[in-house]
């Protein structure tokens, strides 16, 4: 399977604790993106990288949150002194092109759960 | 303020009907619309975009554009109960950096 692959799948951790997240992208695909998705709530962005150029973070991620993409290849989100309102899906995509036609492939993403 | 907006339904709709899902936007510099399809628990797959005005068929599928009027819409003739899921709309404005903005989705329900 050449897919978006995330690990783990399911989290579940302590409010405080940190946590990290892997995304490995399609292989051929230059950008990556992370997502969070609450129930009822369509994803929404949180950063992007070109290859390994962290290019934009949106205003939703604040300085508890950190990722990287160190080779150009797999990216890690992580979340420094969890609170309970990080509990969501967490989503990796990844797209070829930069431009308009940015179709975008998930990856099955992390569900993070904090107690 | 890039906005798009779905009625989160749930849409009800019986086995072999045709399902009508719309999406309006804000933004008239929004180039590129992109329907995705999400079951419960599950990741966005992608399953249709569309860039210029008019139709685009694939399979059972259409996505129909109006830039116009902002608004996007996605037919699924001959539903079927596997259809049952979130379809979230997705547009993407030129001239920034290609990210798309979600809507939230709308609930469809194939019932036999």
């Amino acid at each position: 399977d050449t897919g978006v692959s995330q690990n783990p799948r399911h989290k579940i951790t302590k409010r405080g604790q940190n946590v990290t997240f892997r995304c490995d992208p399609i292989s051929e695909h230059n950008r990556l993106y992370w997502y969070r998705q609450t129930l009822g709530q369509g994803p929404e962005f949180l950063t992007y990288f070109q290859n390994e150029a962290q290019l934009e973070k949106s205003r939703l991620l604040s300085d508890r949150f950190s990722a990287e993409r160190p080779k150009g290849s797999f990216s890690t989100l992580e979340i420094q002194r969890t609170e309970q309102g990080d509990s969501a899906m967490y989503l990796c995509a990844s797209s070829l092109v930069a431009g308009a036609d940015n179709e975008q492939f998930f990856g099955p993403g992390t569900r993070l759960t904090v107690l | 303020q890039k906005e798009v907006e779905q009625n989160s339904g749930p849409l009800s709709v019986p086995e072999g009907a045709i399902a009508s899902l719309n999406c309006t936007y804000s933004d008239r510099g929004s180039q590129s619309f992109f329907w995705y399809r999400q079951y419960s628990g599950k990741s966005p797959e992608l399953i249709m975009s569309i860039y210029s005005n008019g139709d685009k068929e694939d399979g059972r599928f259409t996505a129909q554009l109006n830039k116009a009027s902002q608004y996007v819409s996605l037919l699924i003739r001959d539903s079927q109960p596997s259809d049952s899921a979130t379809y979230l709309c997705a547009v993407i404005v030129a001239g920034g950096s290609y990210i798309p903005t979600f809507g939230r989705g709308t609930s469809l329900i194939v019932h036999p």
